[in-house]
């Protein structure tokens, strides 16, 4: 089945460690998505790509960075990790035309001491 | 920017009732209205969308309607089951350029037997 694929999916570290979360997509969607889910506070987009070449802020991009390597594959950096970065990150994926559906990975859990 | 209130925030019914969970958008541009179900541990899961040139839209127990001058919208789940638990997000994005949602902050939905 197509399915947007996160890795990895739990990940513990230390302040000031810098972290890449990864997403892949075989769904063959140009629109990729980077979204914090914290507790009481819905999803927030972080980032968000058209194609390859195009890169824009959300509503919460200090301190992370993106970069879309392929169409199908869309990364989130913490260049320095710091604890009220612990959260559950998820990508997601929708197509071009309108409105489209965004569908969500299983998510990354990340926990900085 | 959009802003989405959504209430309550937790809901609690038994099993065979009905269910209603609102939500509040700001921006009058806002044409795309998606609602997903988000079991304990899993991914946002798209259940239903509206778009606002309809005023409802139904898919067997679920109906979400549209209220575009009071700019509300609201989801409706029929005869609940215990499987129906899990938290429920409202989200909405107009199509000026780029679709970025912009999520409630859930409603957590007990169903008990």
């Amino acid at each position: 089945d197509a399915d947007v694929t996160q890795t990895p999916r739990n990940r513990i570290t230390k302040t000031g460690k810098r972290i890449m979360l990864e997403c892949s997509q075989t769904k063959g969607h140009d629109r990729m998505y980077w979204y914090r889910q914290d507790p009481g506070l819905g999803l927030r987009l972080i980032y968000y790509s058209f194609d390859v070449k195009d890169i824009n802020k959300g509503e919460i991009s200090d301190g992370y960075s993106v970069s879309r390597q392929a169409q199908a594959k869309f990364s989130l950096s913490l260049e320095s990790a710091i604890p009220n970065q612990t959260a559950l990150y998820f990508c997601a994926t929708s197509g071009s035309f309108g409105n489209q559906p965004q569908h969500f990975g299983d998510g990354t859990r990340l926990s900085i001491l | 920017g959009e802003n989405v209130e959504q209430h309550p925030s937790t809901l609690s019914v038994q099993e065979g009732d009905s269910a209603v969970i609102k939500c509040t958008y700001s921006d009058s541009a806002s044409n795309y209205f998606p609602w997903y179900k988000q079991e304990l541990g899993k991914r946002p899961q798209l259940i239903i969308d509206i778009r606002s040139n309809v005023g409802e839209k139904k898919d067997q127990r679920i109906a979400v309607t549209l209220n575009k001058t009071a700019k509300h919208f609201s989801l409706h789940i029929t005869e609940t089951q215990p499987e129906d638990s899990a938290v429920y997000f409202c989200a909405a994005t107009s199509d000026t350029g780029f679709q970025k949602l912009v999520f409630g902050t859930g409603t957590r939905l007990l169903v008990s037997p």
